[in-house]
């Protein structure tokens, strides 16, 4: 079964509006981590925002939110005020415990985000 | 600020030769990992590293081997090299359980022919 899930086909956004991007996730941990990543043509991956399993409150770097919905196993990526240089591959990824003090990293399939002028 | 480095950034390899991707990180984090990333199939794990002495196997290991050489060095070797093994190559690395950044390589593009 797949860990992390990301269904959306390519998104597309006005320039300046909001985008919602979905992911669920799957795990028996009650101590896990939730990331998103961006990927832009360069190639890299750059971290954007991090949940915790235990945080009260629903995550937010700037621009960007994590929509955190623990009961249902969601947590979708927000970005306000979309921007052109916004466009890239965005990746959901958990990390889970696997033994002790150590955890793993799994990451989702990404959604390709295109900011229209 | 090195972070995670890894080399090289691009390689040709033919069918059959073998090769060896190194990645070392200077923030002495516990855990290391080597993904794959292939269009279409987002990041899949090759291998990780929970800990130093220690490997084990991701989603794709077939055709792989690792070695943590130390706290700060993960290597990811191909013994001989096939064309389903063209890939961009990523290592990571990350605190243990109570880390939340996961820091990342800027990756290495390699082609079989």
């Amino acid at each position: 079964a797949q860990k992390i899930t990301q269904t959306q086909p390519g998104m597309f956004v006005q320039e300046k509006e909001a985008v919602t991007l979905d992911c669920t996730y799957d795990t028996s941990d009650p101590s896990y981590g939730l990331f998103w990543y961006k990927q832009p043509s360069s190639g890299e991956m750059i971290f954007l925002i991090y949940q915790g399993s235990y945080d009260q409150q629903n995550a937010t770097e700037g621009r960007y939110s994590l929509n955190f919905q623990k009961a249902r196993k969601s947590a979708n990526l927000v970005i306000s005020a979309s921007q052109l240089g916004d466009s890239a591959m965005y990746f959901c990824a958990m990390r889970e415990r696997v033994t002790g003090a150590n955890s793993k990293l799994t990451f989702g399939k990404g959604i390709t985000l295109s900011v229209r002028p | 600020n090195a972070g995670v480095t890894q080399t090289p950034k691009f390689q040709v390899l033919k069918t059959g030769q073998s090769m060896t991707l190194q990645c070392a990180q200077d923030m002495n984090h516990n855990s290391m990992y080597w993904y794959r990333q292939d269009p279409g199939m987002g990041l899949r794990l090759i291998y990780y590293s929970a800990s130093e002495g220690t490997t084990d196997k991701g989603e794709v290991p077939n055709g792989y081997n690792v070695s943590r050489l130390n706290k700060r060095e993960f290597s990811l070797r191909l013994e001989s090299a096939a064309p389903s093994q063209t890939s961009v190559y990523f290592c990571a690395s990350s605190l243990d359980i109570s880390g939340n950044t996961i820091y990342f390589g800027e990756g290495s593009w390699l082609t079989v022919v």
